[in-house]
């Protein structure tokens, strides 16, 4: 079974400034999708951005990017110029990349970490 | 706008009641469909898995008599949790994805439900 681990319960960082969120998995197989989502307050689930293994270029966003390293089974979120409505609960996810049986399409969530953002 | 629509956002109700949940997806069909519940500050927690038209596959621990999920047609799913008591009360969470053989396309979260058993 896929397993997600993420080892920041919180993190802060100070508006405009840089911070790393981080998340490493575990799983058997060599295609799958990574994702980050963020859930503000309201409780909203918003994908932030999505990474396919099987592309070596790492993923970015706007300010968001990911540092994808398949062989440490690492995918970390950076997040640049912070801004006050980052703030929320971040969450790492994997979804697999073939249709198996009833678990085709199932996220499997890290534990989350809640980002702070200071003025 | 919203892709998919979670139906009431917010209930309150008293121990031993059933409370129907409904997750609607807007402008696609969804094949499949998920329900998942969180605690606070806490990850989400798949329950089950739906497919339009066939029995819904819930994760282990899961009572599939407790948690009752119907996914009647392609648009709606709903979740039903019977007899509720205060240890039920939670934020629950749908969530709907295309039909197809792209896993590439995320899923679509409803914006959840508070459930408060008194």
């Amino acid at each position: 079974a896929q397993t997600v681990t993420q080892s920041q319960p919180e993190m802060s960082v100070q508006e405009a400034e840089t911070v790393t969120l981080s998340c490493t998995y575990d799983t058997s197989e060599s295609d799958y999708y990574l994702f980050w989502y963020k859930q503000p307050p309201s409780r909203q689930m918003i994908l932030v951005i999505r990474q396919e293994a099987y592309k070596q270029q790492n993923a970015t966003e706007n300010r968001f990017s990911v540092n994808f390293q398949k062989a440490a089974k690492s995918f970390s979120l950076k997040i640049s110029d912070s801004q006050l409505g980052d703030a929320a609960m971040y969450f790492c996810a994997y979804r697999r990349a073939n249709a198996g049986g009833t678990s085709y399409g199932k996220l499997t969530f890290g534990q989350g970490t809640i980002l702070t953002v200071h003025p | 706008g919203a892709v998919v629509s979670q139906h009431p956002s917010r209930v309150i109700c008293k121990s031993g009641t059933s409370v129907k949940i409904e997750c609607r997806s807007l402008d696609f069909q969804a094949t499949t469909m998920f329900w998942y519940r969180q605690f606070p500050k806490q990850s989400l927690m798949l329950m089950a898995t739906s497919n339009e038209g066939s029995k819904a596959t819930y994760e282990q621990g899961v009572e599939k008599d407790k948690f009752l999920i119907n996914h009647a047609s392609l648009t709606l799913s709903t979740l039903t949790v019977t007899s509720a008591h205060p240890e039920d009360s939670s934020f629950y969470i749908c969530s709907a994805e295309f039909g197809g053989f792209d896993s590439n396309q995320p899923q679509h979260f409803g914006d959840g439900t508070r459930l408060s058993i008194l």
